[in-house]
C-alpha cells in the first residue's frame, strides 16, 4: 500500500519568513495530493491540493509543487503569520482507482510562527 | 463543501463497553470514510463506509471491533466495541462529494476517552 513520509516534524520560523514542508510517497498510482491544516482541538481543514497532471498550484500565500518522477511534493507558505501556526498534514491517494480516494497521511509537521 | 456533523462530540466510557458514533452530511456524497487520530499522532484510515454493503477495512482493523453502517448516502455510524484504554482517540468521518472533485472534508470529530 501507499506510504507517505513527511519532514520536518517541527518547524519554527519568524513572522514574515517562508516555510517549506516536504513529503514523499511510494505508490506511483497516487494521483491526488492534498494538504490539511489542523489547529488545536479542531478538525483537519483542506488548504490546498494538487493533481498529478499539474506541477505547481498557488493560492495566495500558499503553494504546492509536485515532482512525479521523484515522488515528492512540497507545501510552501510565504510571508508567514502567527495564525499559520498549526499542524500540517500531507496526504496521497489514488482518487480514481478502486481505493475510492482513501487518503494516506504523512506524520504531520508542527509549524510555529513567532511574532 | 458539505456540512458534516458528528455525534457525540466527546464521551468518556468504561472499558468493556461500546460506543456508536454518528456522522451526518447535509448532501448526498459518494464516499464516506472513518479515520482515527490517536493523541498527538497523524490520521489513520479505519475503513471505507460503502452504501448498502459491508465496509472495507484497512489492515489492522476488523469488523468485530469497529462495525460500520451506511444505510444511505448521507449517514454513517462507527461503533467502537469492547473498548479498552488504547481506543482513546479522536474518531473522524470524512466525505468525498459527488461529481468529479477529489476533495475530502472532515467532520468535527468525536473525542473518546476510555477509563
Amino acid at each position: 500500500g501507499e506510504n507517505v513520509e513527511q519532514h520536518p516534524s517541527t518547524l519554527s520560523v519568524q513572522e514574515g519568513d517562508s516555510a517549506v514542508i516536504k513529503c514523499t510517497y511510494s505508490d506511483s498510482a497516487s494521483n491526488y495530493f492534498p494538504w490539511y491544516k489542523q489547529e488545536l482541538g479542531k478538525r483537519p481543514q483542506l488548504i490546498i491540493d494538487i493533481r498529478s497532471n499539474v506541477g505547481e498550484k498557488k493560492d495566495q500565500r500558499i503553494a504546492v509543487t509536485l515532482n512525479k518522477t521523484a515522488k515528492h511534493f512540497s507545501l510552501h507558505i510565504t510571508e508567514t503569520q502567527p495564525e499559520d501556526s498549526a499542524v500540517y498534514f500531507c496526504a496521497a491517494s489514488n482518487a480514481g482507482g478502486t481505493s475510492y480516494g482513501k487518503l494516506t497521511f504523512g506524520q504531520g509537521t508542527i509549524l510555529t510562527v513567532h511574532p | 463543501s458539505a456540512v458534516i456533523s458528528q455525534k457525540p462530540s466527546r464521551d468518556i466510557c468504561q472499558r468493556g463497553t461500546s460506543l456508536t458514533i454518528q456522522c451526518q452530511v447535509d448532501s448526498q456524497v459518494t464516499m464516506m470514510f472513518w479515520y482515527r487520530q490517536q493523541p498527538g499522532q497523524s490520521l489513520t484510515l479505519i475503513a471505507t463506509a460503502n452504501q448498502g454493503s459491508e465496509a472495507t477495512y484497512e489492515s489492522g482493523f476488523v469488523i468485530d471491533k469497529f462495525p460500520i453502517s451506511r444505510p444511505n448516502l448521507t449517514f454513517s455510524t462507527l461503533t467502537v466495541s469492547n473498548m479498552s484504554p488504547e481506543d482513546s482517540s479522536i474518531y473522524l468521518c470524512s466525505v468525498r462529494s459527488r461529481g468529479s472533485g477529489y476533495e475530502q472534508y472532515f467532520g468535527p470529530g468525536t473525542r473518546l476517552t476510555v477509563t
